[in-house]
């Protein structure tokens, strides 16, 4: 079964950009929709942002300004990059599938997710 | 931004026992609610999508109810494995996490 894996650096200094890839496996890349998430210690699950099999992307407006996903199709990845980040963005990230109603997918949950990575922001 | 509020934050139950978890929309998100399993150091697991519809290999002792702003999992039966986070997220209007109900061990 398809199966995902977060990968990048642990530690990232403020100001600087958070890049990290995630690596499908057990299947393809194309065709599906694939999504990025976090969660801080103590807090809730929040939705980064996605990304479409034609690379079109949508994101939370929370980060809208300073967040780029891409697609590496021949390799079965894609990749987050947040710029310019704080401390508030120490989190456990984690990639995923989006599972959508219809062909937009303007309506998605997400089966399966990695295991998660933790990025701490700290100089 | 809809609301996702579910409850208790924390329920303890025996071994065998049913726990009743709950989630509430500050507005209708119809029938759009998926449900999760998280352990940490573990991916997320998809329990329940569409309210009530269980996703692939999920026990049956998984169960999924409501619409509109209320929403119940149940887990008739609890096994050892079962004690863990579990999570609601609304895609009715994008998409919003509650924050979660942790079931320990009685």
């Amino acid at each position: 079964q398809v199966q995902l894996q977060e990968s990048g650096p642990s530690l990232v200094k403020p100001s600087e950009t958070l890049t990290l890839t995630c690596t499908v496996s057990g299947g393809s890349i194309i065709n599906d929709f694939w999504s990025w998430l976090r969660q801080p210690a103590g807090k809730g699950l929040e939705w980064i942002g996605q990304i479409a099999p034609n690379g079109g992307t949508h994101f939370n407006s929370t980060f809208k300004s300073r967040v780029r996903i891409s697609l590496d199709t021949p390799r079965d990845q894609f990749s987050l990059y947040l710029k310019s980040v704080t401390a508030a963005d120490t989190a456990l990230y984690f990639c995923a599938r989006g599972q959508c109603t219809s062909s937009s997918c303007a309506k998605v949950w997400f089966d399966p997710w990695g295991r998660g990575t933790l990025v701490t922001i700290s100089s | 931004e809809i609301v996702m509020t579910q409850s208790p934050a924390i329920l303890s139950v025996s071994p065998g026992e049913r726990a009743t978890l709950s989630c509430r929309a500050s507005q209708s998100v119809n029938t759009f609610l998926a449900w999760y399993q998280y352990k940490p150091g573990q991916a997320p697991r998809l329990l329940i999508y569409g309210a009530s519809n269980r996703a692939t290999g999920i026990p049956a002792r998984f169960s999924g109810s409501g619409s509109g702003t209320q929403f119940t999992l149940t887990i008739s039966s609890l096994q050892s494995e079962d004690f863990a986070l579990y999570y609601c997220q609304q895609y009715n209007t994008w998409l919003s996490f509650g924050g979660g109900t942790k079931v320990e061990i009685k």
